[in-house]
This record gives C-alpha cells, structure tokens and sequence, in this order.
C-alpha cells in the first residue's frame, strides 16, 4: 500500500459528459502528480501541483483541468469525453516538488468512455 | 527534454533464469534515473534509483541496475526470476528541476514461465 488513495476505481461514462477523479497524497506530501496510462501512448505526465499551486504542466488537454485543494488532496476533472480519453490515470504524490524525490502512485481510476 | 527508449515490449524467461531490461535514455546533463514496476492492476513502485555515485544500484526483490554513460543506458537486471516478478517495467529519466518532471518509457512487460 503506497498511501496514495484514488477514487473512483473503475468508471464508465459516456461520449460527451464530465467527469471527477480523485486522489489524497500520502500523509505529509506536499506534490501530487497526474499521469495518464493508455496502451500507445504509455504514461504521459498530465500536471503536477505542490502545496496547492500549480508546478509543471504537460500535455494536458484544454478540456482537462486540475487543482490541489488546502487539504492536499487533488482533483482531476474530464470534460466533453471522447472515446480517446479512455485509459488509466494515475496520481502519485512525493515530499517535495523535485523529482530527486520517490513518487508513490495509487492504483489508479481506469476510465472508460463509451 | 529528456526522454527513454525502452526498446524490448515484451520478455519472457523461464524462472530461474536471469534477466536483463534495457533502457536508453537521452538528456544533456547527467539525469536521475528510476526503474518502476507495476504488478497487474497495482499502481507503479520504484525498484531503485540512480542519482550519482556507484554505477551499479541495488534496490528492492534483488534487482539491480548499471548506469554507463557512455551507452546512455540504465540496464535492470536480476540474477534469478521468480514468477512473482512477472509484472510491467519502467524506466524513468527526470532531472533536478521542480518544473520537469519524470518521463517514462513505454514499459516492458515481462513474463515468467516455469
């Protein structure tokens, strides 16, 4: 167990709607990452944040966004889903906001878009 | 901007037998390089990390890892497989700034026969 809590598990949704993923860092990490798993793509890094600002921005869609709340834990949120936005996110989280820091992932929310 | 090659998609080897993952990374000044592993529907755990010092690491389950320079390769290797380590590789590059983060290759997926 990593400490990292990602929900949901598992989500089904449609072509078009929006949806919410999250995840609560390891107690006492202050940076939370968000990668996305797909099979041809592999995992791309989406966006970091650390202690509530954003850090580092990757190739992250315009109809995603993210934000790290006063508690630390994060919120990833999808929006006019297409078929392609199908795959695994992950969120990892580290002490620091170097990555000379460990990162500890979740097991992440698979989403399926139908 | 860093970036991996993990050039082998798939490996399977009898257990017992040793293992050798490659990955090549290409970045400009001297990187931190990871290997992670993903056990299937677990999230990423770092086996070990290179940030300077010995070429040789060690980390966890007995794997091990080289950094040659020269080769631009970060090699992952175990003397001895268990089938438990059946599972997916990453090798990782990241570098000391708070605004780059890891970059992963695209995994390998090992299998372990008996």
């Amino acid at each position: 167990d990593s400490g990292v809590t990602q929900t949901p598990k598992h989500l089904i949704t449609a072509t078009g709607q929006r949806v919410t993923l999250r995840c609560s860092p390891r107690s006492g990490d202050l940076s939370v990452y968000w990668y996305q798993q797909s099979l041809d793509q592999g995992l791309q890094f989406l966006i970091q944040y650390y202690n509530g600002e954003e850090r580092a921005k990757g190739n992250i869609l315009e109809r995603f966004s993210a934000q790290q709340f006063p508690d630390l834990h994060s919120e990833l949120n999808l929006s006019s889903l297409e078929l392609g936005d199908s795959a695994l996110y992950f969120c990892a989280s580290s002490a620091w906001d170097s990555v000379t820091g460990e990162l500890f992932f979740g097991e992440g929310s698979r989403l399926t878009v139908l | 901007a860093q970036s991996v090659t993990q050039p082998d998609i798939h490996i399977t080897v009898s257990e017992g037998a040793s293992l050798e993952l490659r990955c090549n990374y290409s970045y400009g000044a001297t990187p931190y390089l990871f290997w992670y592993v993903q056990s299937p529907g677990q999230g990423l755990q770092l086996l070990l990390k290179y940030f300077s010092g010995d070429t040789l690491v060690q980390g966890i389950k007995g794997f091990e890892a080289e950094f040659k320079r020269s080769q631009s390769s970060f090699n992952l290797r175990k003397p001895s497989v268990h089938w438990s380590d059946a599972a997916e590789y990453f090798c990782a590059v990241g570098a000391y700034s708070g605004n780059t983060p890891l970059v992963f290759g695209k995994g390998t997926r090992l299998s372990v026969i008996a």
